[in-house]
């Protein structure tokens, strides 16, 4: 399978513990992105990286959170001293973002995206 | 503000019949809208993308319309199996080349035998 995969699909730790989640995007993808989807709601962007390089956060991201991409392939996502307020579930995805020549520009920036990494926090 | 609205929130219909799903969006400027379809406890999978000169895109049983001028989308899905119960989330990019999707809540897609 060549998609994106996440690991684990389900977690269920107790209030207050750690817990790391990842994502391999597509091998040839130099973006990945980091999501995060409650019940009912469209998914809500967290972060995102170009290659190693984390250029954006977003307000959601709290110090509690931090995600990595060492080497430019698969990341990392952390939550420190989880919350009851963080089941969700998260959503990783990747891209390919390249220019081509006149018409052939990739525009698009079409994202891919992982099944899911579902959080329970008790 | 950018956001993108759907409606209905949710809708059940019987297999064999069509239905339509609406989405509008205030999102400037506009590059493209997508059309994504999410099983339940799944992500999101890709059914259409529209740049702002198209105004149809057809997948399958799934077409997608556009209007530029009012930001309106619909996804029309054509003699519903019960595999298309499922979420429908229509995105829009801003910008050209941007990564910045703006998602709506969705649309939740029930069908029954």
């Amino acid at each position: 399978d060549t998609g994106v995969s996440q690991n684990p699909r389900h977690k269920i730790t107790k209030r207050g513990q750690n817990v790391t989640f990842r994502c391999d995007p597509i091998s040839e993808h130099n973006r990945l992105y980091w999501y995060r989807q409650t019940l009912g709601q469209g998914p809500e962007f967290l972060t995102y990286f170009q290659n190693e390089a984390q250029l954006e956060k977003s307000r959601l991201l709290s110090d509690r959170f931090s995600a990595e991409r060492p080497k430019g392939s698969f990341s990392t996502l952390e939550i420190q001293r989880t919350e009851q307020g963080d089941s969700a579930m998260y959503l990783c995805a990747s891209s390919l973002a390249s220019a081509g020549s006149g018409g052939t520009f990739l525009a698009y920036n079409e994202q891919f995206f992982g099944p899911g990494t579902r959080l329970t926090v008790l | 503000k950018n956001q993108v609205e759907q409606s209905p929130q949710s809708l059940i219909i019987l297999e064999g019949k069509n239905c339509t799903l609406q989405c509008n969006y205030t999102v400037s400027p506009f590059s493209n809208l997508r059309w994504y379809k999410q099983d339940t406890g799944r992500g999101p999978v890709s059914l259409t993308i529209m740049t702002f000169s198209e105004n149809t895109k057809s997948n399958g049983r799934y077409t997608a319309t556009l209007d530029a001028d009012t930001k309106q989308s619909s996804l029309h899905i054509t003699a519903s199996q019960l595999s298309d119960s499922a979420s429908y989330i229509c995105v829009v990019s801003a910008g050209s080349g941007t990564y910045k999707y703006i998602f709506g809540t969705g649309t939740r897609l029930k069908v029954l035998a």
